[in-house]
């Protein structure tokens, strides 16, 4: 199976910080990259699929990049609401699997 | 508007069977990828099954050969059944749409315990 580790697994930031998580795989998935955003006791939002495409609805604060074995996701300027866990996930090889998670919290 | 509605989650004794059900609304369940994924409390996200439009299904190790994921058109309706259920299949269990997921729907519990 391919394992999708993230990075960090938690951090402590500020509204209007930019704030970076990355993904990296164990071996090359091509650009099969999802990130989705998960608050306590609710379902997860998608938020980009193919690395890189944003969803329908998802404010352009957000953005993903990569393609392989390293990912980002980036939140340009953070706002309240975006405090949360963070997941990314790989489509490229059965079973899909998803990274531990990051959780952002407030500073 | 897309929905997803997930139910017959609850408590099952080890060894038992569920029957999850997941009824959209806004598309045809049918034309699309569908997939379970489930979250054991305080854990992570973990993909358990998928069937295409065409109808091929695949699974996560830890379920296969227990799980079958099925699809009633008439209905527009998902399903899981669970068989054998052991308690580390403890879990939300959420149905979304494609792949990878645009839409998820609320979750229902399954709890598994004597």
């Amino acid at each position: 199976d391919i394992q999708m580790t993230q990075s960090p697994s938690s951090l402590s930031a500020s509204v209007g910080d930019r704030v970076t998580i990355t993904c990296r795989a164990s071996q090359g998935i091509s650009n099969y990259l999802a990130w989705f955003q998960q608050k306590p006791g609710k379902a997860p939002k998608s938020l980009i699929y193919d690395a890189s495409n944003l969803q329908s609805g998802v404010p352009s604060r957000f953005s993903g990049s990569g393609y392989g074995t390293d990912f980002t996701l980036t939140i340009s300027s953070l706002q309240p609401e975006d405090f949360a866990t963070y997941y990314c996930q790989q489509y490229d090889i059965y079973p899909w699997t998803f990274g531990q998670g990051t959780k952002v919290e407030t500073k | 508007e897309v929905q997803l509605v997930e139910s017959g989650g609850g408590l099952i004794q080890p060894g038992g069977s569920l029957r999850l059900s997941c009824v959209a609304s806004g598309f045809t369940v049918s034309r699309n990828y569908m997939s379970w994924v489930r979250q054991a409390p305080g854990k992570g996200l973990e993909w358990v099954s998928v069937m295409y439009s065409g109808g091929n299904t695949f699974y996560a190790d830890s379920v296969q050969g227990r799980f079958i994921i099925s699809r009633d058109n008439s209905k527009n309706t998902l399903y899981l059944q669970m068989n054998n259920l052991r308690a580390e299949d403890t879990a939300v269990y959420y149905c979304a749409r494609r792949e990878p997921a645009d839409y998820w729907g609320q979750g229902t519990l399954v709890t598994v315990s004597s």
